[in-house]
């Protein structure tokens, strides 16, 4: 099916330990994004990636890493995960850059961090 | 930076009520936008606005951009249980990173039946 989605939907991990949150579209959009959504913050951008092979840091992306081999995936790492990153996390995608306004949204991926 | 303030955070209704909440921001917006975020799902875009005193409809829905271009409202008539869920407000990052978004921290609305 044509969209964006997220996997896994639900994770448990240690702290210390390396996770990866997948996200792919079959849009072909140029721009994706990895969000954070904590209560009391709403959702704030960790990294973004405009094309293949180029991403950039967000708002809070510290502990995090991104890679964006092909223009449909873009993996995001916690390296050693810290209780600090328990949270909600959304992947978005968008066709073009600039102040068109729609993202779309994945599912989610809900990470505790024991 | 830019920061979006929604007010309120939280509301809690009879089903049949109407309901209104804002957004304003202390910069201005070319283009003001509305999500919906169900319980365990993703946001998705009620309401695109792009034109300062534009009044747009979506079903029950009904949002207007500010003529001040710092602030934007929704409505939501005759509410029904579907309706629970956090809605935000969003504007461009003009400031920062090329096609995202800002958001402000959403109201979370729940409606009695």
């Amino acid at each position: 099916d044509a969209g964006i989605t997220q996997s896994p939907r639900y994770k448990i991990t240690e702290t210390g330990r390396q996770v990866t949150l997948m996200c792919h579209q079959t849009w072909s959009h140029s721009y994706m994004f990895w969000y954070r959504q904590d209560l009391g913050h709403g959702l704030r951008l960790i990294y973004y990636s405009a094309a293949a092979d180029i991403t950039d840091k967000g708002e809070v992306p510290d502990g995090y890493v991104v890679s964006r081999s092909k223009t449909e995936n873009f993996p995001l790492t916690l390296e050693s995960a810290t209780r600090s990153q328990t949270s909600v996390y959304f992947c978005a995608s968008t066709k073009t850059g600039g102040a068109s306004g729609e993202l779309f949204f994945g599912e989610g991926s809900r990470l505790t961090v024991l | 930076g830019q920061q979006l303030n929604q007010s309120p955070q939280s509301m809690f209704i009879q089903e049949g009520e109407d309901v209104s909440m804002n957004c304003t921001s202390s910069s201005i917006f070319n283009t003001w936008l509305w999500y919906k975020q169900d319980p365990g799902e993703g946001p998705v875009l009620l309401i695109a606005l792009y034109k300062a005193g534009e009044l747009t409809s979506n079903g029950r829905l009904t949002a207007q951009f500010g003529i001040t271009r710092k602030d934007s409202f929704l409505n939501i008539s005759a509410s029904i249980p579907s309706d629970v869920g956090i809605y935000f407000c969003a504007g461009p990052d003009y400031g920062g990173s090329q096609g995202n978004l800002i958001f402000g921290k959403g109201t979370k609305l729940s409606v009695k039946p």
